[in-house]
């Protein structure tokens, strides 16, 4: 059974901490993925990893940076956080394919942040 | 304007209702389209998808694809209680690595 997880399900920290969500699939897919998920908004990109140490900045990368040393391993971390980063933290990875084809997509269960 | 428009709903039926879910979308060049279904608490899944336009059918769910009109749909037969859930519509280009995601519907089906 495919597996991402998350290392926490609901997180709460003070505005200007330094947050580090850690993402870890066992696929041994290229592609990994953060996205955020606020209502009526929906799914929106902050970054990817199409290799180990290799990234691309998505549609919302600010007050974000990410860090892939290891396959399994995709880290998000926020910089200094505020309450405008207060989300839901969705990371999912997927094969790399061909780019002509639709690979899964696998979601971890999501991290539930509060920046108080 | 968003890339990709999704109606969020709450959408509630009775049990065995037929179900219509609808997205729009902006961008001629999308030509893989796709259906996530999220329960709550959960990331989400893909459900089924389909390539360019035309329709296709996995049990009691079928995604239909109109690219002249810009716009997808996801029916569901004989919904259950067990369907529901927020339905995310999601879509990207040929050889693209992004995937735009609807805002998603949420779905209640009552018993």
């Amino acid at each position: 059974d495919v597996k991402v997880t998350q290392s926490s399900r609901y997180l709460v920290k003070r505005t200007g901490e330094k947050v580090f969500l850690e993402c870890v699939q066992d696929m041994d897919h290229e592609n990994m993925f953060w996205y955020r998920q606020d209502p009526g908004l929906g799914l929106r990109l902050i970054y990817f990893s199409y290799d180990v140490k290799m990234k691309e900045k998505g549609d919302i990368p600010e007050g974000y940076s990410v860090s892939r040393e290891k396959k399994e391993r995709f880290s998000l971390i926020l910089e200094s956080a505020s309450t405008n980063q207060t989300s839901m933290y969705l990371c999912a990875s997927s094969s790399a394919g061909s780019g002509r084809s639709v690979e899964t997509q696998y979601f971890g269960p999501g991290t539930r942040l509060l920046v108080l | 304007q968003k890339e990709v428009e999704q109606d969020p709903g709450p959408l509630s039926v009775p049990e065995g209702a037929i179900v219509s879910l609808n997205c729009t979308y902006s961008n001629s060049a999308f030509q893989y389209f796709m259906w996530y279904r999220q329960y709550s608490r959960k990331g989400p899944e893909l459900l089924m998808y389909t390539y360019s336009s035309g329709n296709k059918e996995d049990g009691r769910f079928t995604a239909q694809v109109d690219k002249s009109s810009k716009y997808i749909s996801l029916f569901i037969r004989d919904s259950q209680p067990s369907d529901s859930a927020t339905y995310l519509c999601a879509m990207r280009n040929t050889g693209g690595f992004k995937t735009i995601f609807g805002a998603g519907t949420r779905l209640f089906v009552k018993a």
